[in-house]
């Protein structure tokens, strides 16, 4: 079955614009979460949503918001960008294994802020 | 709070050589716990997890993992290192009562020389 898939996979915008990712989760996954990594940070969670709600939210500044549609599938949004936004913007769908939130990533979108 | 700390950022082995990492987490109740792998330029990637079945767990690529509740351990090894397992690892934690939040490690990244 097909994995989770990101778009875009690259993008560059300047500071204070802003930027939507989106993310399609495995078909009947209900939950999706979303990461940001970079090399000085690591990976930092910033929210997770299940069926349409979110459930769980990292320490991020308001600038960052997400939605979950539907049909699982899920948008983040970053406004009024910093050069400090530049990072790997992952998305996870999940479905509780066992009890465990066993995560499927996808490749990730690449966001560069000049 | 939880915690979950990966000793060394970076772990160099020869080819063939046996690869150890580790990874200690913080808690009282013995939690869920995951090692993810990420190949350069794409997300990350389920290796194995322990879900309070066998203390030792197989995943991937010939990788395991061995829970030890009275050292707080989940250190991951594999007997004989190859250059395609050049990546950096990911030990995260998911407690009991966390509403599947999951608590990441900083990351090893393993280098695999020649």
């Amino acid at each position: 079955k097909a994995g989770v898939t990101q778009t875009p996979r690259y993008l560059i915008k300047t500071r204070g614009q802003q930027v939507t990712l989106s993310c399609s989760p495995i078909s009947g996954h209900r939950s999706v979460s979303w990461y940001q990594q970079t090399p000085g940070q690591g990976l930092q969670f910033l929210f997770e949503y299940f069926s349409e709600t979110q459930r769980n939210k990292g320490n991020f500044p308001g600038r960052f918001s997400g939605r979950q549609f539907s049909n699982s599938r899920s948008e983040m949004n970053v406004s009024t960008l910093e050069l400090g936004d530049s990072a790997l913007y992952l998305c996870a769908s999940s479905l509780p294994v066992d009890g465990a939130n066993v995560l499927t990533f996808g490749a990730g979108s690449r966001l560069t802020v000049l | 709070a939880q915690s979950v700390t990966q000793l060394g950022s970076h772990v160099s082995v020869s080819e063939g050589a046996l690869v150890l990492l580790r990874c200690n987490y913080s808690s009282s109740v013995p939690p869920y716990l995951f090692w993810y792998v990420q190949y350069p330029n794409q997300g990350l990637q389920l290796l194995l997890k322990y879900t309070s079945a066998a203390t030792l767990v197989k995943g991937i690529n010939g990788f395991e993992a061995e829970f030890k509740k009275s050292e707080t351990s989940f250190h991951l090894t594999k007997p004989s290192a190859h250059m395609s397992d050049a990546a950096e690892y990911f030990c995260a934690v998911s407690p009991m009562d966390s509403n599947y939040q999951l608590i990441w490690g900083a990351g090893t990244k393993l280098i695999i020389k020649p």
